[in-house]
């Protein structure tokens, strides 16, 4: 078993760049998601195979990857991306999530 | 659009075993795609559980493995959890979602149930 690891929290005003981080051994090895979560509802992928954008998802939304680290990066926030953000990684018998992010928008 | 339902009992007593059962509509089980079981205890982060495939193929975590059944049931389109044992610690939300696979040996949850409270208490 392996585990990611995120910041607790990030703060930043409108309009600014968010990035929140997620590390861990196995990333090198295996791609990394990443799931908003606003409370109350169920997460919502944002990212998938490190920086692939599902349809629907906001091109302010990105993602990056450089050895044990993933980064998901949000671009002119808005007040709406106020939300915990989960990055999640695994092989094909076994998928770990991080702790999680909350972001909080100044 | 595929949509998720988890149903089954909101409160199971302590050693007892959680079941749910997730309905699947909008799409097929027999899919090319995982069903999973995730958790979040009130307050804190997600928790993979485990997965199956239409072919009853499973896969769980390993910090869950020896208290944890998924099974499916492909008449119904549907597929279920048990956790056997259960103790104040497994109170939480529970999620059924679909790992869809876009390559081999990659997949991602691209549709979740609401999720259904699940406390353990006496």
């Amino acid at each position: 078993s392996y585990e990611l690891t995120q910041p607790p929290s990030v703060s930043v005003s409108p309009g600014q760049t968010a990035r929140i981080t997620c590390s861990g051994d196995a990333l090198p090895k295996q791609y990394a998601y990443w799931y908003q979560q606003k409370p109350g509802q169920a997460p919502v992928v944002m990212i998938y195979k490190d920086s692939e954008r599902p349809s629907g998802i906001p091109e302010r939304f990105s993602g990056s990857s450089s050895g044990t680290t993933v980064t998901l990066t949000i671009s002119g926030v808005q007040a709406e991306d106020e939300a915990d953000y989960y990055c999640q990684s695994g092989d094909s018998s076994n998928k770990v999530f991080g702790g999680g992010t909350k972001l909080t928008v100044l | 659009q595929v949509q998720l339902q988890e149903s089954g009992p909101g409160l199971v007593k302590p050693s007892g075993t959680l079941s749910l059962t997730c309905a699947v509509s909008g799409g097929s089980i027999s899919s090319n795609n995982w069903w999973s079981w995730v958790r979040q205890p009130p307050g804190k982060g997600l928790e993979w559980i485990g997965e199956i495939y239409h072919s009853g193929s499973t896969n769980y975590n390993p910090s869950l493995k020896s208290r944890v059944t998924i099974s499916v049931d492909k008449s119904k389109n549907q597929h279920s959890l048990n956790l056997s044992s259960v103790t104040a610690a497994d109170t939480a939300v529970y999620y059924c979602a679909r790992a869809l696979v876009y390559m081999p040996g990659g997949s991602y949850f691209d549709y979740w149930g609401q999720g259904t409270l699940v406390t353990v208490s006496s």
